[in-house]
């Protein structure tokens, strides 16, 4: 199995900081690397497929950027909406996984 | 706009069976477009994928849980299906049912629902 790891496990920053979260993969993915935000009793909701591409009605304050090994999910200035736990998946072989999560606290 | 909705019991016995249900709206469940899965999210805890299922009967499982797992497609209800069986109080999790691409990213995603394994 492909381990995510991501950190840091959470983050304190204040309204229109820059953010930057990261995901390990403990063996090359290539681009299949996913990021998705989950608020408190909702479902996860995807904000980047493949590693950089931004879905559809997602802000463009969120990007992501890496390849291989090493990705990085960034809000380039976080808004108080942006409360969350962060997941990254890979998507490069089964079983799916995920990290472990990052809160980002406001 | 393509949804999905979990239902089934909330309370499940230990040593029985899960059984959820996943409908979907708003689109074909025989879209070739998407492959049709199971995440579950203990309380407090990380995403965990179970299993994934193309229309065509094509299935993935996570091999740690594979032994217990199915997964099938109810093409004329436009349903799919999961059933766990033996299940003990570490499968307590919200249960999600989700749509993904060929390409395994998972979008859209039911609101889930809470199963809870106790006496």
């Amino acid at each position: 199995d492909i381990q995510m790891t991501q950190s840091p496990s959470s983050l304190s920053a204040s309204v229109e900081d820059r953010v930057t979260i990261t995901c390990r993969a403990s063996q090359s993915i290539s681009s299949h690397l996913n990021w998705y935000q989950q608020k408190p009793g909702k479902a996860p909701k995807l904000l980047i497929y493949a590693a950089s591409s931004l879905q559809s009605g997602v802000p463009s304050r969120f990007s992501g950027s890496g390849s291989g090994t090493d990705f990085t999910l960034t809000i380039s200035s976080l808004q108080p909406e942006d409360s969350a736990t962060y997941y990254c998946q890979q998507s490069h072989s089964t079983p799916l996984t995920f990290g472990g999560g990052t809160k980002v606290e406001i | 706009q393509l949804q999905l909705q979990e239902s089934g019991p909330g309370l499940v016995k230990p040593s029985e069976t899960l059984s959820l249900t996943c409908t979907v709206s708003g689109g074909s469940i025989s879209s070739s477009s998407y492959f049709w899965g199971w995440i579950r999210q203990p309380p407090g805890k990380g995403l965990e994928w179970i299993t994934s299922i193309y229309y065509s009967g094509s299935t993935y499982y996570n091999p740690s849980l594979k032994s217990r797992v199915t997964i099938s497609v109810d093409t004329p209800k436009n349903q799919f299906s999961l059933k766990l069986n033996s299940v003990t109080a570490a499968d307590t999790a919200v249960y999600y049912c989700a749509g993904s691409t060929t390409s395994f990213w998972f979008d859209p995603w039911g609101q889930g629902t809470l199963v809870t394994v106790s006496s």
